[in-house]
């Protein structure tokens, strides 16, 4: 299993400004994910992000809105930039790693819960 | 294309009582299911996962699915409900067939609230 951190846990933000928000995990992972959770709705992976390369966005999130950091294999940053009201949402952090199962699990970390004003 | 449907917004069942959250998915390879909870102002948390094997998998805090590959479904049952169960479910696939998508696809997600 991973166990994952995210800080800040929550934080309300004023429009126009941007928040970083931290993910660590307790191993040493290839793969990392964002995912955001807006009102209401399911999980939309944003951004996959591996460590010694760019980040891969999905479709309709680019990097200079959610730039993100990848430095090393147990930590990763998510910026939202130049926020709007329509930013405001749970995002998650996620990881894959090998289970009991022998098969790959994903895990999340605890969300950060983002309110734009 | 993997995709997966909950057609329940809202689950309501009475503690003690048997419930049901339903998921139908669709994949092109073999599915990889699961099915995750989230509790008020909490992250995910996995609670259990259909690869290959028995049919009927068991989870955490007592719940089980049933994988039904003619139906395409792989529901979520607990025999009887508890109050803090709760709670917003999630159920996701992926694909299993080599080449498929590594990533999951999750459900809109069904809240779950069991009456006193």
């Amino acid at each position: 299993s991973a166990v994952i951190s995210q800080k800040p846990s929550r934080d309300i933000c004023q429009r126009g400004t941007s928040l970083t928000i931290q993910c660590q995990v307790d191993s040493q992972v290839t793969m990392m994910f964002w995912y955001r959770q807006q009102p209401g709705q399911s999980l939309t992976l944003i951004a996959t992000a591996n460590q010694g390369s760019e980040a891969t966005y999905e479709s309709g999130f680019v990097i200079d809105k959610f730039p993100i950091s990848r430095p090393n294999l147990t930590f990763s940053t998510l910026t939202v930039s130049n926020m709007s009201p329509e930013d405001s949402s749970i995002y998650l952090c996620s990881v894959e790693v090998l289970g009991a199962s022998g098969y790959n699990e994903q895990f999340f970390g605890p969300g950060t819960r983002l309110t734009v004003l | 294309a993997q995709s997966v449907a909950q057609p329940e917004d809202q689950v309501n069942v009475a503690e003690g009582n048997p419930l049901t959250v339903k998921c139908t998915y669709s994949v092109s390879g073999n599915p990889y299911l699961f099915w995750y909870v989230q509790y008020p102002n909490r992250g995910l948390q996995f609670l259990l996962k259909y690869i290959t094997g028995d049919n009927l998998v068991k989870g955490s805090y007592g719940f089980e699915a049933e994988f039904n590959k003619s139906q395409t479904s792989f529901h979520l049952k607990k025999p009887s409900a508890l109050v803090s169960d709760s709670a917003l479910y999630f159920c996701a696939v992926r694909d299993g067939k080599a080449g498929g998508s590594y990533i999951p696809t999750f459900g809109r997600g069904t809240s779950l609230i069991v009456h006193p």
